[in-house]
């Protein structure tokens, strides 16, 4: 079965500055990875996602995200940070199922 | 832009009773999914719907819940005899107008808000 792990519960940065999101997998064949990000009181918003191809995929608002499959890792970038990116940040993974596992989510906070 | 509807955003119901979650998937999608969160915490997988009938399901998705597809629009989440325990926000997500299921993004809906007293 798949599984997800995000393992920072908190990141802060400062407005201006790069910022990384951290999230590594586990799954038994080939990985389908989505980041989403959630506003206080909304739903998830689809980011990014990769699939096959290209490693370094772009998405949404500027972010980006590495793949790795040596470290199976799959962190979420973004060059210079936004105080309205402060939001709960979710990476998730599929195999061959239907089910999408999500990571526990790590906060971001961006401060003036 | 499309998107996901739910209503209704809030229900608050006694413990022992049913409730329905409606949503409104994406009008060309035809993979359907319900989730759920804890207090801002983990979403957890529920159950995924294909074919009028259920894909996948978690360990969560016991004998309590039911998904329906009643007609070309809706699709609901039944859960008989609410629990405590059963207080989340619940998310509807849709995605994939064809082919492979597995790569496409879910979009999800605005959620609602079960509370269980």
């Amino acid at each position: 079965a798949q599984s997800v792990a995000q393992p920072e519960d908190q990141v802060n940065v400062a407005e201006g500055n790069p910022l990384t999101v951290k999230c590594t997998y586990s799954v038994s064949g080939n990985p389908y990875l989505f980041w989403y990000v959630q506003y206080p009181n909304r739903g998830l918003q689809f980011l990014l996602k990769y699939i096959t191809g290209d490693n370094l995929v772009k998405g949404s608002y500027g972010f980006e995200a590495e793949f790795n499959k040596s470290q199976t890792s799959f962190h979420l970038k973004k060059p210079s940070a936004l105080v309205s990116d402060s939001a709960l940040y979710f990476c998730a993974v599929r195999d061959s199922g239907n089910d999408m596992r999500f990571g526990a989510g790590t906060r971001l906070t961006v401060k003036p | 832009e499309p998107e996901v509807t739910q209503t209704p955003s809030h229900q608050v119901t006694q413990m022992g009773q049913e409730v329905i979650l409606r949503c409104v998937p994406i009008s060309n999608h035809l993979y359907f999914y319900w989730y759920r969160q804890i207090l801002g915490q983990k979403v957890e997988f529920l159950v995924s719907f294909y074919n009028n009938e259920i894909s996948e399901k978690s360990e969560i998705f016991d004998d309590q819940f039911s998904v329906e597809r009643p007609d070309g629009s809706n699709f609901t989440l039944k859960i008989r005899s609410t629990k405590l325990e059963d207080s989340a926000m619940y998310f509807c997500a849709s995605s994939g107008p064809s082919g492979s299921p597995f790569t496409y993004e879910q979009y999800f809906g605005p959620g609602t808000r079960l509370t269980v007293t």
